[in-house]
């Protein structure tokens, strides 16, 4: 299993410009997030996924979009970007959030986004 | 929703010693608290959960405590070692609701 894989690694964007971050995993889990963190402030929730079809905000949505189309694939889709989303974005995957089977959040590793 | 809150931020020990963070959450709903460790660069790697039925759980030299009625539990590494040197993150989640993470711990071990 390759587990929870994010493309690219790395990504400079000038402000104004979209674009969207790829995350696929291959463990068959349902539940699916997308982080930022930045330092001193941890792990942020952007939105998540508990099921194809099915996504929801998480702390900090304003300036993200998100769809899941597939149980594999959870994008995260940047509008316009802008300084304030320099970051580096985690995307992790589990079969659940604490209960019943597994409760392990596998985490990708990492898209480093600079915006100018 | 649940708030996280972790301390210290920064812990220095030395080589052999034990080190100890506690994360407190508001959420009296919260029933799953894992401890994550990531070291400079790489991705956050479960180390240790704890369910809120269980008080206590060891790991060879980790152990997580639960306090359910003060709301707060602890991460305890024992015989501290360079190779723990890495920033370690608490969380917790209701079950139903995605992972909340506090603002994670800088723990460096002085050879």
């Amino acid at each position: 299993n390759a587990g929870v894989t994010q493309t690219p690694k790395f990504q400079v964007l000038k402000t104004g410009q979209s674009m969207t971050l790829q995350c696929a995993q291959d463990m068959n889990h349902e539940y699916m997030s997308w982080y930022r963190q930045d330092p001193g402030m941890g792990l942020r929730l952007i939105h998540y996924s508990v099921g194809a079809g099915i996504t929801d905000q998480g702390e900090v949505p304003n300036g993200y979009n998100v769809s899941r189309s597939t149980t594999e694939d959870f994008p995260l889709r940047l509008l316009s970007a802008a300084p304030s989303q320099t970051s580096v974005y985690f995307c992790a995957s589990s079969y659940g959030f604490g209960t019943g089977g597994s409760y392990e959040q596998y985490f990708g590793p990492g898209t480093r986004l600079t915006v100018t | 929703g649940e708030n996280v809150e972790q301390h210290p931020s920064t812990l220095s020990v030395q080589e052999g010693d034990s080190a100890v963070i506690k994360c407190t959450y508001s959420d009296s709903a919260s029933n799953y608290f894992p401890w994550y460790k990531q070291e400079l660069g790489k991705r956050p790697q479960l180390i240790i959960d704890i369910r809120s039925n269980v008080g206590e759980k060891k790991d060879q030299r980790i152990a997580v405590t639960l306090n359910k009625t003060a709301k707060h539990f602890s991460l305890h590494i024992t015989e501290t070692q360079p190779e723990d040197s890495a920033v370690y993150f608490c969380a917790a989640s209701t079950g139903n609701t995605p992972l909340v993470f506090g603002k994670g711990t800088r723990l460096s071990v002085i050879a």
